[in-house]
């Protein structure tokens, strides 16, 4: 299974930009690019995915390098409720499917 | 209010009980997944069901059970065979396979 490298923390203060990097060198063709959060003592939220292309939504915006080896996600303006924890996970449709959620990156908000 | 519900929030059982987890959605989802978390750790795939009557068995389905006799409930039994089932389980719909993950505020089960 293609995997997905993070760092284990990052801060950022309220109402800057936040690049959250994600590794995953081994991708494959079928491979599409998720990203969930998750708040304490909460299940995960899905924030945004791809496949090759830049992606927008209201929560965030996805970058996808052109070899696709690497991704970040960013949030344009943090606010104190977008400190959580970011999972950068890789989904197979052709394999089977399953998300395997890594440890994450523990983003911290200052104020 | 269309959603997943998962209850109790908090259960306490004693080693070597055999304990069942409900996750009941209102979504109409076809699939649902059981995941579990450990303080400080990513979430592990227990069991996931692509449709009503079949399920199929994740990274860590050793020690846990399931159900999928409706689409609405995909109940988790943890058995007394699960060495360590003290954790945080969460249990999640998609639309279909391929679509992005809903998760329910899970379950924290304490065994000792």
């Amino acid at each position: 299974d293609a995997k997905t490298t993070q760092p284990n923390s990052m801060e950022s203060n309220e109402e800057e930009p936040v690049h959250l990097p994600c590794n995953h060198s081994t991708i494959s063709g079928t491979d599409y690019i998720h990203w969930y959060r998750q708040l304490p003592s909460q299940g995960p939220e899905y924030v945004i995915h791809g496949l090759t292309s830049n992606v927008n939504n209201r929560m965030a915006s996805l970058a996808i390098a052109e070899d696709r080896k690497s991704s970040t996600l960013i949030l344009h303006r943090a606010t104190l409720r977008d400190a959580a924890v970011y999972y950068c996970i890789l989904r197979d449709v052709d394999a089977g499917n399953m998300l395997t959620f890594g440890g994450g990156t523990r983003l911290m908000v200052k104020p | 209010d269309g959603g997943i519900t998962q209850s109790p929030k908090y259960l306490f059982r004693k080693e070597g009980q055999n304990v069942t987890l409900s996750c009941e959605q209102n979504l109409n989802h076809d699939a649902m997944y059981w995941y579990r978390q450990d303080p400080g750790q990513g979430l592990r795939l227990i069991y996931y069901s692509q449709i009503v009557n079949d399920f199929q068995k994740g990274d860590i389905a050793e020690g846990y059970s399931v159900s999928r006799e409706k689409k609405e409930s995909f109940p988790l039994t943890v058995t007394s065979a699960q060495k360590n089932p003290t954790a945080f389980y969460l249990c999640a719909t998609s639309g279909t396979f391929y679509s992005p993950l809903h998760f329910g505020n899970g379950t924290r089960l304490t065994v000792t």
